[in-house]
Protein backbone atom coordinates (compact mmCIF):
# COMPACT_ATOMS: atom_id res chain seq x y z
CA UNK A 1 0.00 0.00 0.00
CA UNK A 2 0.87 3.69 -0.45
CA UNK A 3 1.63 5.90 1.88
CA UNK A 4 4.32 8.43 3.90
CA UNK A 5 5.96 7.03 6.48
CA UNK A 6 7.54 9.06 9.12
CA UNK A 7 10.48 8.12 11.76
CA UNK A 8 11.19 8.34 14.16
CA UNK A 9 7.93 8.52 16.15
CA UNK A 10 9.45 9.78 19.46
CA UNK A 11 12.46 11.86 19.12
CA UNK A 12 14.60 13.67 21.97
CA UNK A 13 16.87 16.43 21.55
CA UNK A 14 19.68 17.98 23.75
CA UNK A 15 20.55 21.49 23.52
CA UNK A 16 22.53 22.26 21.38
CA UNK A 17 22.40 19.18 18.94
CA UNK A 18 21.11 18.96 15.56
CA UNK A 19 18.54 16.02 15.04
CA UNK A 20 16.81 14.92 11.40
CA UNK A 21 13.36 13.31 11.21
CA UNK A 22 12.78 11.31 8.15
CA UNK A 23 9.82 11.52 5.28
CA UNK A 24 9.80 8.66 2.89
CA UNK A 25 6.56 8.36 0.07
CA UNK A 26 5.78 5.62 -2.02
CA UNK A 27 2.98 7.92 -3.83
CA UNK A 28 5.15 9.27 -6.44
CA UNK A 29 3.25 12.48 -5.50
CA UNK A 30 5.83 15.60 -6.84
CA UNK A 31 5.02 17.73 -3.70
CA UNK A 32 6.24 17.57 -0.14
CA UNK A 33 5.92 19.82 2.93
CA UNK A 34 6.90 20.27 6.57
CA UNK A 35 4.33 21.21 9.28
CA UNK A 36 4.77 21.85 12.87
CA UNK A 37 2.18 21.26 15.31
CA UNK A 38 2.23 22.74 18.82
CA UNK A 39 -0.25 21.50 21.60
CA UNK A 40 -3.96 23.22 20.72
CA UNK A 41 -2.39 24.71 17.88
CA UNK A 42 -3.16 24.28 14.08
CA UNK A 43 -0.92 22.92 11.93
CA UNK A 44 2.22 25.89 10.53
CA UNK A 45 4.50 24.88 7.31
CA UNK A 46 8.13 24.77 7.88
CA UNK A 47 9.21 23.91 4.24
CA UNK A 48 7.20 22.45 0.99
CA UNK A 49 9.20 21.00 -1.72
CA UNK A 50 7.14 21.18 -5.40
CA UNK A 51 9.71 19.07 -7.37
CA UNK A 52 13.63 17.46 -6.27
CA UNK A 53 16.31 19.50 -5.68
CA UNK A 54 13.82 22.43 -4.85
CA UNK A 55 12.20 23.80 -1.98
CA UNK A 56 10.91 26.80 -0.27
CA UNK A 57 10.53 28.29 2.75
CA UNK A 58 7.30 28.11 4.85
CA UNK A 59 5.85 30.64 7.40
CA UNK A 60 8.28 29.29 10.51
CA UNK A 61 11.60 28.35 8.34
CA UNK A 62 14.01 29.38 11.22
CA UNK A 63 16.40 26.94 12.85
CA UNK A 64 15.18 24.29 10.18
CA UNK A 65 16.60 22.92 6.88
CA UNK A 66 15.67 19.99 4.19
CA UNK A 67 16.63 18.62 1.36
CA UNK A 68 14.94 17.17 -1.90
CA UNK A 69 17.28 14.83 -3.24
CA UNK A 70 14.84 12.40 -4.04
CA UNK A 71 11.23 12.67 -5.23
CA UNK A 72 10.28 10.14 -2.53
CA UNK A 73 12.36 11.91 0.68
CA UNK A 74 12.52 15.02 2.40
CA UNK A 75 14.29 15.00 5.35
CA UNK A 76 13.82 17.81 8.22
CA UNK A 77 16.98 19.07 9.95
CA UNK A 78 16.37 20.85 13.33
CA UNK A 79 18.94 22.59 13.73
CA UNK A 80 20.49 24.46 17.01
CA UNK A 81 19.50 27.48 16.08
CA UNK A 82 15.50 26.58 16.73
CA UNK A 83 15.59 27.34 20.27
CA UNK A 84 12.06 26.03 20.80
CA UNK A 85 12.03 22.45 19.34
CA UNK A 86 9.52 20.93 21.32
CA UNK A 87 6.34 19.53 19.13
CA UNK A 88 4.83 17.17 16.78
CA UNK A 89 6.02 17.35 13.03
CA UNK A 90 3.97 15.94 10.27
CA UNK A 91 5.04 15.42 6.97
CA UNK A 92 3.00 15.25 4.08
CA UNK A 93 2.91 15.04 0.20
CA UNK A 94 0.43 16.14 -2.02
CA UNK A 95 -0.47 15.01 -5.98
CA UNK A 96 -2.55 18.11 -7.94
CA UNK A 97 -6.07 18.34 -6.85
CA UNK A 98 -6.13 15.06 -5.22
CA UNK A 99 -5.30 16.35 -1.55
CA UNK A 100 -2.64 15.78 0.55
CA UNK A 101 -1.49 12.70 2.65
CA UNK A 102 0.13 13.13 6.12
CA UNK A 103 2.75 10.49 7.47
CA UNK A 104 1.74 9.43 11.17
CA UNK A 105 3.99 12.19 12.76
CA UNK A 106 7.33 12.67 15.23
CA UNK A 107 7.18 13.80 18.01
CA UNK A 108 10.10 15.90 19.25
CA UNK A 109 11.61 16.68 22.66
CA UNK A 110 14.03 18.74 24.05
CA UNK A 111 15.92 17.09 27.00
CA UNK B 1 -1.33 36.89 3.15
CA UNK B 2 -3.86 34.29 3.10
CA UNK B 3 -5.62 33.64 6.91
CA UNK B 4 -7.86 30.96 8.33
CA UNK B 5 -10.44 31.62 11.06
CA UNK B 6 -12.23 28.48 12.50
CA UNK B 7 -14.95 29.14 15.28
CA UNK B 8 -15.49 28.34 17.79
CA UNK B 9 -12.23 27.00 18.80
CA UNK B 10 -13.83 24.64 21.38
CA UNK B 11 -17.47 23.26 21.66
CA UNK B 12 -19.05 20.69 24.51
CA UNK B 13 -21.99 19.22 22.86
CA UNK B 14 -24.31 16.76 24.33
CA UNK B 15 -25.04 13.68 22.51
CA UNK B 16 -28.45 14.11 19.66
CA UNK B 17 -27.46 17.64 19.20
CA UNK B 18 -26.76 19.44 16.13
CA UNK B 19 -24.09 21.84 15.53
CA UNK B 20 -21.86 23.63 13.28
CA UNK B 21 -18.16 24.96 12.72
CA UNK B 22 -17.34 27.62 10.83
CA UNK B 23 -14.15 28.71 8.73
CA UNK B 24 -13.68 31.63 7.17
CA UNK B 25 -10.70 32.45 4.65
CA UNK B 26 -9.17 36.12 3.47
CA UNK B 27 -8.27 35.38 -0.03
CA UNK B 28 -9.51 33.67 -2.91
CA UNK B 29 -9.29 29.41 -2.99
CA UNK B 30 -11.29 27.05 -4.55
CA UNK B 31 -10.12 24.23 -2.85
CA UNK B 32 -11.25 23.56 1.25
CA UNK B 33 -10.42 20.63 3.28
CA UNK B 34 -12.23 19.58 6.86
CA UNK B 35 -9.44 17.08 8.35
CA UNK B 36 -10.16 15.30 11.93
CA UNK B 37 -7.18 14.64 14.27
CA UNK B 38 -7.16 12.40 17.67
CA UNK B 39 -5.35 12.85 20.43
CA UNK B 40 -1.36 12.07 19.46
CA UNK B 41 -2.42 11.26 16.22
CA UNK B 42 -2.13 12.31 12.67
CA UNK B 43 -4.54 14.26 10.37
CA UNK B 44 -7.58 11.90 8.88
CA UNK B 45 -9.00 13.63 5.54
CA UNK B 46 -12.58 13.88 6.06
CA UNK B 47 -13.26 16.28 2.97
CA UNK B 48 -12.25 17.94 0.05
CA UNK B 49 -14.86 20.52 -1.77
CA UNK B 50 -13.50 22.01 -4.95
CA UNK B 51 -15.90 24.10 -6.26
CA UNK B 52 -18.23 26.89 -5.40
CA UNK B 53 -21.33 25.18 -3.70
CA UNK B 54 -20.14 21.93 -3.08
CA UNK B 55 -21.34 20.22 -0.53
CA UNK B 56 -20.29 16.51 0.93
CA UNK B 57 -21.92 14.11 3.99
CA UNK B 58 -20.54 11.71 5.46
CA UNK B 59 -22.62 9.91 8.29
CA UNK B 60 -23.30 12.47 10.50
CA UNK B 61 -20.71 15.25 8.82
CA UNK B 62 -21.26 17.13 6.60
CA UNK B 63 -19.02 19.75 4.54
CA UNK B 64 -20.34 23.14 2.42
CA UNK B 65 -18.29 25.39 0.92
CA UNK B 66 -19.96 29.06 -0.92
CA UNK B 67 -16.54 30.71 -2.34
CA UNK B 68 -18.02 34.06 -2.82
CA UNK B 69 -18.78 34.41 1.15
CA UNK B 70 -15.09 32.49 1.32
CA UNK B 71 -17.12 30.18 4.22
CA UNK B 72 -16.91 26.79 4.60
CA UNK B 73 -19.16 24.95 7.40
CA UNK B 74 -18.95 21.75 8.99
CA UNK B 75 -21.98 20.87 9.76
CA UNK B 76 -22.63 18.21 13.08
CA UNK B 77 -26.12 16.20 13.35
CA UNK B 78 -27.12 13.94 16.04
CA UNK B 79 -23.93 13.64 17.82
CA UNK B 80 -22.27 11.05 19.00
CA UNK B 81 -19.14 10.42 21.59
CA UNK B 82 -17.10 8.80 18.79
CA UNK B 83 -16.93 12.07 17.09
CA UNK B 84 -15.05 13.68 19.89
CA UNK B 85 -12.01 15.14 18.26
CA UNK B 86 -9.92 18.32 16.93
CA UNK B 87 -11.84 19.51 13.13
CA UNK B 88 -9.21 21.47 11.51
CA UNK B 89 -10.16 23.52 7.75
CA UNK B 90 -7.61 23.88 5.82
CA UNK B 91 -7.53 26.23 2.42
CA UNK B 92 -5.00 25.17 -0.73
CA UNK B 93 -2.93 28.75 -1.61
CA UNK B 94 -2.95 27.73 -5.32
CA UNK B 95 0.22 30.16 -6.58
CA UNK B 96 -0.08 30.51 -10.67
CA UNK B 97 -1.98 27.62 -11.20
CA UNK B 98 0.10 25.09 -9.44
CA UNK B 99 -0.82 23.17 -6.42
CA UNK B 100 0.19 25.20 -3.30
CA UNK B 101 0.21 25.01 0.10
CA UNK B 102 -2.18 24.38 3.09
CA UNK B 103 -3.17 26.65 5.48
CA UNK B 104 -4.29 25.81 8.92
CA UNK B 105 -7.32 27.26 10.76
CA UNK B 106 -6.66 26.66 14.69
CA UNK B 107 -8.63 23.98 14.67
CA UNK B 108 -11.97 23.30 17.09
CA UNK B 109 -11.82 20.65 19.59
CA UNK B 110 -15.45 19.25 20.01
CA UNK B 111 -16.41 16.88 23.17
CA UNK B 112 -19.59 15.11 22.63
CA UNK B 113 -20.79 14.21 26.32
CA UNK B 114 -23.61 11.97 27.19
Amino acid sequence: DGGITQSPKYLFRKEGQNVTLSCEQNLNHDAMYWYRQDPGQGLRLIYYSQIVNDFQKGDIAEGYSVSREKKESFPLTVTSAQKNPTAFYLCASSYRQRGYTFGSGTRLTVV
Amino acid sequence: ELKVEQNPLFLSMQEGKNYTIYCNYSTTSDRLYWYRQDPGKSLESLFVLLSNGAVKQEGRLMASLDTKARLSTLHITAAVHDLSATYFCAVDMVDGGSQGNLIFGKGTKLSVKP
